[in-house]
C-alpha cells in the first residue's frame, strides 16, 4: 500500500542550527503539507505545496521556515536558526487532489532542538 | 477561523463495550471531516472520511456520522478492544482552505 515516508524518524540539533526534514509523498499525489504538532497540543497547519509553489501558509510558517520539492519525489521543510519551541513532532502528508480528498500522513519526525 | 473541539479528552472502558468519541466544529462551511487514530509518539492514521454531502461512513467495527448543520461528527466503535488504545482525532477542511483543522483528541484506553 503506497504510503507517506518521512526522514529522519528522530532529529536532535543544536539551538540556532539548521535543519532539513525529508518527506516522500505517495507518487501520483498532487497536494504537499507540512504539519506540527507540540507535545501535547493540536496537530497545526504549517504550509502547503501545489504545482511547485506554496498554495497557503499559517502565521506559523515565517522566514525561518522555508519548503522545496528538489526532485520529482521528495519534499523537504527546512528551519532556520532553529529554536527551543521548534522542538515537536512534524507531519508530512499528501492527497490526490484538490479539497475533499483523504489526507495521508507520514510517521513524523521528532524534532528536539537543545 | 475554524475550531475544532473533541469531547471527553480522555475515556476508559472496558473490553467489549461500545463507545461513542464526539467531535464539533464551529464553522459548517466544510469539505469533509476526516477521523484518524494516533499511537503514542507516532504518525497519524486515516480511519475514516466523511465528504460534506454525506452522512456516514463504516470500515470494519468504526462508523462515523456527520451532522454538518449542527457541526457535529461521532465516531463510534464497537466491541472494543485493548488494540483500540489510542488517541482518536478528527480534523476539517474548511471550504476556502484546502488544509485540516484538527481538535485536540480523545485518548482511549480499552482495559482487558
Amino acid at each position: 500500500e503506497p504510503e507517506v515516508t518521512q526522514t529522519p524518524s528522530h532529529q536532535v540539533t543544536q539551538m540556532g542550527q539548521e535543519v532539513i526534514l525529508r518527506c516522500v509523498p505517495i507518487s501520483n499525489h498532487l497536494y504537499f503539507y507540512w504539519y506540527r504538532q507540540i507535545l501535547g497540543q493540536k496537530v497545526e497547519f504549517l504550509v502547503s505545496f501545489y504545482n511547485n509553489e506554496i498554495s497557503e501558509k499559517s502565521e506559523i510558517f515565517d522566514d525561518q521556515f522555508s519548503v522545496e520539492r528538489p526532485d520529482g519525489s521528495n519534499f523537504t521543510l527546512k528551519i532556520r536558526s532553529t529554536k527551543l519551541e521548534d522542538s515537536a513532532m512534524y507531519f508530512c502528508a499528501s492527497i490526490l487532489d484538490g479539497q475533499g480528498a483523504e489526507a495521508f500522513f507520514g510517521q513524523g519526525t521528532r524534532l528536539t532542538v537543545v | 477561523k475554524q475550531e475544532v473541539t473533541q469531547i471527553p479528552a480522555a475515556l476508559s472502558v472496558p473490553e467489549g463495550e461500545n463507545l461513542v468519541l464526539n467531535c464539533s466544529f464551529t464553522d459548517s462551511a466544510i469539505y469533509n471531516l476526516q477521523w484518524f487514530r494516533q499511537d503514542p509518539g507516532k504518525g497519524l492514521t486515516s480511519l475514516l472520511l466523511i465528504q460534506s454531502s454525506q452522512r456516514e461512513q463504516t470500515s470494519g467495527r468504526l462508523n462515523a456520522s456527520l451532522d454538518k448543520s449542527s457541526g457535529r461528527s461521532t465516531l463510534y466503535i464497537a466491541a472494543s478492544q485493548p488494540g483500540d488504545s489510542a488517541t482518536y482525532l478528527c480534523a476539517v477542511t474548511s471550504t476556502g482552505a484546502n488544509n485540516l483543522f484538527f481538535g485536540t483528541g480523545t485518548r482511549l484506553t480499552v482495559i482487558p
